[in-house]
């Protein structure tokens, strides 16, 4: 169990509403990660942070901003939603800084519906 | 640019049946790493092995057993006597040094174990 836990479990929002996921770890990993998972296309990463207030984009990060303020929590935002942002959406954390291990371990998933 | 391709979208086997996942993937990185994780119908996702690339040695854990070939870019995952558990949806995964640990995800295996 790596202690990840993501909030809500599940959202239904209207279209252009902003909605907020939260991703909460509880072994001060550096690295997290938000992915959506959609049929088709596998897991494909929005963004990634390497530390408190340090992130950086993925390949599908349009229309999606994060924020890490505190090691333990890890924001993903959907300022105006739409309906292509269906979808569940995954937390991820890697546990190591050096090396080798760059698994990653994921949270139990977010599954966001907007109509 | 990585890439990773499971052509295999689903497979259906009777109990006890042997059977293959394919994968393969793409990078011009010399050192990497690949990974499998598992995907039971309750959604989680379970981390199943890492493999890196300077280790060319296969490996078996009970009844799953990992074939890992540079020369053709693939890194394959075959269950032997399989069992109604293994349903699963299975993605093969590829991470290269200093990316922050991306993982590039391929589209996913639907295995289907029939009793």
């Amino acid at each position: 169990d790596a202690g990840i836990t993501q909030s809500p479990r599940h959202k239904v929002t209207e279209t252009g509403t902003p909605v907020t996921l939260r991703c909460h770890q509880t072994e001060n990993h550096r690295y997290m990660y938000w992915y959506r998972q959609d049929p088709g296309h596998g897991l494909r990463l929005i963004h990634y942070s390497y530390g408190v207030k340090d992130t950086d984009k993925g390949e599908v990060s349009d229309g999606y901003s994060v924020s890490r303020s505190k090691t333990e929590d890890f924001l993903l935002t959907l300022e105006s939603a739409t309906s292509s942002q269906t979808s569940v959406y995954f937390c991820a954390i890697s546990p190591r800084v050096s090396g080798g291990s760059y698994e990653q371990y994921f949270g139990p998933g977010t599954r966001l519906t907007v109509t | 640019a990585q890439k990773v391709t499971q052509a295999q979208t689903e497979i259906s086997v009777v109990e006890k049946e042997d059977v293959t996942l394919d994968c393969v993937y793409e990078t011009r990185d010399t050192t990497y790493y690949l990974f499998w994780y598992k995907q039971p119908p309750s959604g989680e996702l379970v981390f199943l092995i890492r493999r890196n690339s300077f280790d060319e040695q296969n490996e078996i854990s009970g009844r799953y057993s990992w074939n890992f070939q540079k020369s053709t870019s693939s890194f394959n995952f075959t269950i032997t006597a399989s069992q109604v558990v293994d349903s699963a949806v299975y993605f093969c995964a590829l991470a290269s040094t200093g990316s922050a640990r991306q993982l590039t995800f391929g589209s996913g295996t639907q295995l289907t174990v029939l009793p």
